[in-house]
C-alpha cells in the first residue's frame, strides 16, 4: 500500500499551458505540503495545509495554487507554465503540525517545460 | 532563524569502508533535526530523526546520528558502506516556532567504490 502517492509521475508540457499535479495519502494525516527540488536537488517548501486549511504559502508566484478538498488530498494547479516551473515537485505529509512529526514524501512528479 | 549546513556536496567511500556525511545546525533552541535519503529518481526516505531525547540516534539501513550540541552537529554515520548506500542525503532542521516547517541542506551525493 502507498502511503503517498503523486500523479503523473513525468509532466511535459509547453510554456503557457496549465497544468496539475495529485497527490493522496492513506495515513491518516492532518497535514500535507508541496516542495520544489530544482537541478541541483535544493528542496524548499512551497505550500503546506493543515485539516484543509491552508498554513504555509512561502513566496511562491500566484500562478500556483493548492487545493485540498479533503485531509487525505492535497492538488497543486499550475497556471501559465514558464521554463523555471522544470523541477521535481514532491508531496508529503506528516502526522500533526509539529515540529518533532517526521514527513512522508511522494515519489516526486517531474515536470519539464519546452 | 534555523538553517542546516551540509559540509560535502560529494562522499566517495569504498564498500565495507564506514560513511561520514557532516552536517552542523543553527537554532535558538533546542533543534528537531532530521536525515533523509534519496535513492535516484525516487523520493525521500526518513533515515532517522533527533527530538531532544539522546545524543546517538539509531536510524534504518544501520545508520546513526550523533547530536553534538557543543559543535551544534548531527553528523551521519555507518560502520560499512553497501552498494545499495549510493544516494543524495539531505539534514533537515526543522523550524521552532509558529508554523512548523523543514529547512533543507544543500545535500551530500555518497557515492560507493566496488
Amino acid at each position: 500500500d502507498t502511503a503517498v502517492s503523486q500523479t503523473p509521475k513525468y509532466l511535459v508540457t509547453q510554456m503557457g499551458n496549465d497544468k496539475s499535479i495529485k497527490c493522496e495519502q492513506n495515513l491518516g494525516h492532518d497535514t500535507m505540503y508541496w516542495y520544489k527540488q530544482d537541478s541541483k536537488k535544493f528542496l524548499k517548501i512551497m505550500f503546506s495545509y493543515n485539516n484543509k486549511e491552508l498554513i504555509i504559502n512561502e513566496t511562491v508566484p500566484n500562478r500556483f495554487s493548492p487545493k485540498s478538498p479533503d485531509k487525505a488530498h492535497l492538488n497543486l494547479h499550475i497556471n501559465s507554465l514558464e521554463l523555471g516551473d522544470s523541477a521535481v515537485y514532491f508531496c508529503a505529509s506528516s502526522q500533526v503540525q509539529d515540529r518533532g512529526s517526521e514527513q512522508y514524501f511522494g515519489p516526486g512528479t517531474r515536470l519539464t517545460v519546452t | 532563524a534555523q538553517s542546516v549546513t551540509q559540509l560535502d556536496s560529494h562522499v566517495s567511500v569504498s564498500e565495507g569502508t564506514p560513511v561520514l556525511l557532516r552536517c552542523n545546525y543553527s537554532s535558538s533552541y533546542s533543534p528537531s533535526l532530521f536525515w533523509y535519503v534519496q535513492h535516484p529518481n525516487k523520493g525521500l526516505q526518513l533515515l532517522l530523526k533527533y527530538t531532544s531525547a539522546a545524543t546517538l540516534v539509531k536510524g534504518i539501513n544501520g545508520f546513526e546520528a550523533e547530536f553534538k550540541k557543543s559543535e551544534t552537529s548531527v553528523h551521519l554515520t555507518k560502520p560499512s558502506a553497501h552498494m545499495s548506500d549510493a544516494a543524495e542525503y539531505f539534514c533537515v532542521v526543522s523550524t521552532t516556532s509558529g508554523t512548523y516547517k523543514y529547512i533543507f541542506g544543500t545535500g551530500t551525493r555518497l557515492k560507493v567504490l566496488a
